[in-house]
Formats: structure tokens, C-alpha cells, sequence
């Protein structure tokens, strides 16, 4: 079982929908969760990090956490072409020094 | 102002030569790292230091050496490169165990 699971895609979504990407991961005892943004050819950008059970808005962009069930999502309402990209979720294993273990990404088209 | 940067941006070099990359963070950070992305787009972490320490090390073959010499940079020296070495490498930063900024990376051919 790979530690962290994305669905590789493409999520293809019209221009304004909401555009909803999913991520579960294995280690209970992990505790941040982050949403990077990677374009192509391009370094990852950080855009969401969730720690606690619950939602946490930014914008347009919407994390959940929900440790119970080993599960982090991240909702895009009014998607814009401008937002296709690879979307990667990591988990930060403090224990082990900080590690980021990351997924293998999921790619969204946004079509006009 | 480049956070973080890395030199150089394109690497094209013939199997079982030595390169290095260089990294350079400008935020005031005190952690930074090695991840390697390969072709199918998998980031995977290979070196941590904190405080010129090291602190993560995974599985990576004993050609790769990381060198800090001081907090704001990490280097990257590679031996006897082989194909399998072909990537982009991206150097990241943190404060502590806080969140991770990522360099531009540095993409390796090797021929």
C-alpha cells in the first residue's frame, strides 16, 4: 500500500464548476497535510496546509481533513482554466524529520 | 527576491561523469532538502539538514552526497552518473519543521 493515494486523472471540469480532488493516506500518526500546485514544467507551489479535523477556506480553495477516516481533500469552486495543473498531497511525517511523503499527484484540466 | 534558487537550471552530461547542483535559500530558514522527481512525476525526498546536520537520508545510492556549508545553502554532488539519474532534482527550505518552499529545480540528462 503506497503511503499517500491520489487518483492520477485527468479531472477534466468545465470553467466554473467545482472541481473536487481527493487523497488518503495510510500512517495514523501523521499530522499536516498539504496541497501543492505544480504546472508543468514548473517547481510544486504551496497552496493549502490543514492540520486540525474539519474545513479550512482560502479563497477559492477549500481543504478537509478527516483523520478518522485517513482521508484530506481539497475543493476548487469556480475552477478557471488557469487552475489546471498536477495537484500533489502530501503528508509531513515530523518523526522522521520533517519528511514530506507525496502522492503521485492528480492532473485537473479546466476546459473553457 | 528568489527565495529559493538553484544552479543550474539544465544539466545534459555523459554517463560516468561527477556533477554537482547548488542550492541557495535567502529566507532566513534552517532546514533544507533533495527531492528527486522523476518521469512520471513522482516526488520523492532523498536528503534533509537542519543546522548544516543531516537529518534525513533515505535509500539514494552512495554516489549522491549532499554537502551544507552553512544553513542558507545545500549542495548536491552526484558520482558516476548513470541514466537511471535522469530527473528533476528540486532543493526545498523550511523553518523548523514548518511548511516547505520549493527551488525552480534543476533537470538532469544524462546521455
Amino acid at each position: 500500500q503506497k503511503e499517500v493515494e491520489q487518483n492520477s486523472g485527468p479531472l477534466s471540469v468545465p470553467e466554473g464548476a467545482i472541481a473536487s480532488l481527493n487523497c488518503t493516506y495510510s500512517d495514523r500518526v501523521s499530522q499536516s497535510f498539504f496541497w501543492y500546485r505544480q504546472y508543468s514544467g514548473k517547481s510544486p507551489e504551496l497552496i493549502m496546509s490543514i492540520y486540525s479535523n474539519g474545513d479550512k477556506e482560502d479563497g477559492r480553495f477549500t481543504a478537509q481533513l478527516n483523520k478518522a477516516s485517513q482521508y484530506v481533500s481539497l475543493l476548487i469552486r469556480d475552477s478557471q482554466p488557469s487552475d489546471s495543473a498536477t495537484y500533489l498531497c502530501a503528508v509531513n511525517k515530523v518523526e522522521y524529520g520533517n519528511k514530506l511523503v507525496f502522492g503521485a499527484g492528480t492532473i485537473l484540466r479546466v476546459k473553457s | 527576491d528568489t527565495a529559493v534558487s538553484q544552479t543550474p537550471k539544465y544539466l545534459v552530461t555523459q554517463m560516468g561523469n561527477d556533477k554537482s547542483i547548488k542550492c541557495e535559500q535567502n529566507l532566513g530558514h534552517d532546514t533544507m532538502y533533495w527531492y528527486k522527481q522523476d518521469s512520471k512525476k513522482f516526488l520523492k525526498i532523498m536528503f534533509s539538514y537542519n543546522n548544516k546536520e543531516l537529518i534525513i537520508n533515505e535509500t539514494v545510492p552512495n554516489r549522491f552526497s549532499p554537502k551544507s556549508p552553512d544553513k542558507a545553502h545545500l549542495n548536491l554532488h552526484i558520482n558516476s552518473l548513470e541514466l537511471g539519474d535522469s530527473a528533476v532534482y528540486f532543493c526545498a527550505s523550511s523553518l523548523r519543521w514548518d511548511t516547505q518552499y520549493f527551488g525552480p529545480g534543476t533537470r538532469l540528462t544524462v546521455l
